[in-house]
């Protein structure tokens, strides 16, 4: 079974820092990764997926099986960026594909 | 643009009691799901739905959890016995397919809190 590690709750940088938010995963075989990002009073939402290699919002997240990690990284943080956000792998569920969430990190910009 | 509803946003109910908690996926979805959060705990999978029946449940939906899509619309999370430890918020989400790219899209959440 997947299980990811996200282990800061609360990563707190001023607006212009780089911000990295961890998250580490286990998993046998070749792993798909999420992030979701849930603003202030907003749903969850998709920001980015690793088949993509996308950059969303200036984010991006490499895969790197050798650290089994996927941090969600950005170069240059803005306010707006404060979220709480989530690294969840899919699973095979029946099916569907049902979501293993990380703990979350609480991501605070500061002016 | 579309979006996943859910109803109520806040539900407060004594133990015991029955709680039906609603979800208007997005209308050409075909995936469903339901997800909780206990404040300050992870969201953890409960259940996901395709073609009118349950395609994985996870070990929290025990025989009180049920779920149902009565009109083709509607996709509800019936909790029949609510107990203390049931406080939590849940999430609805639906997607189109389950492919790498399908993404699932969330509802608000329903804030469940049970006295």
């Amino acid at each position: 079974a997947q299980r990811v590690t996200q282990p800061e709750k609360l990563l707190s940088v001023f607006k212009g820092a780089p911000v990295e938010l961890k998250c580490n995963y286990s998993y046998s075989g070749s792993p798909e990764l999420f992030w979701y990002v849930q603003y202030s009073r907003q749903r969850l939402q998709l920001l980015l997926r690793h088949i993509s290699r996308e950059s969303i919002k200036g984010f991006t997240a490499d895969l790197n099986k050798g650290e089994t990690s996927f941090h969600l990284k950005k170069p240059f943080a803005q306010e707006e960026d404060s979220a709480m956000y989530y690294c969840a792998p899919p699973q095979n569920a029946g099916n569907n594909r049902k979501l293993i969430w990380g703990l979350g990190t609480s991501l605070a910009v500061n002016p | 643009e579309p979006e996943v509803t859910q109803t109520p946003s806040h539900q407060v109910t004594q133990m015991g009691q029955e709680v039906i908690l609603r979800c208007v996926p997005i209308s050409n979805h075909l995936y469903f799901y339901w997800y909780r959060q206990i404040l300050g705990q992870k969201v953890e999978f409960l259940v996901s739905f395709y073609n009118n029946e349950i395609s994985e449940k996870s070990e929290i939906f025990d025989d009180q959890f049920s779920v149902e899509r009565p009109d083709g619309s509607n996709f509800t999370l019936k909790i029949r016995s609510t107990k203390l430890e049931d406080s939590a918020m849940y999430f609805c989400a639906s997607s189109v397919g389950q492919g790498l790219y399908n993404e699932q899209f969330f509802g608000p959440g329903t804030r469940l809190t049970v006295l």
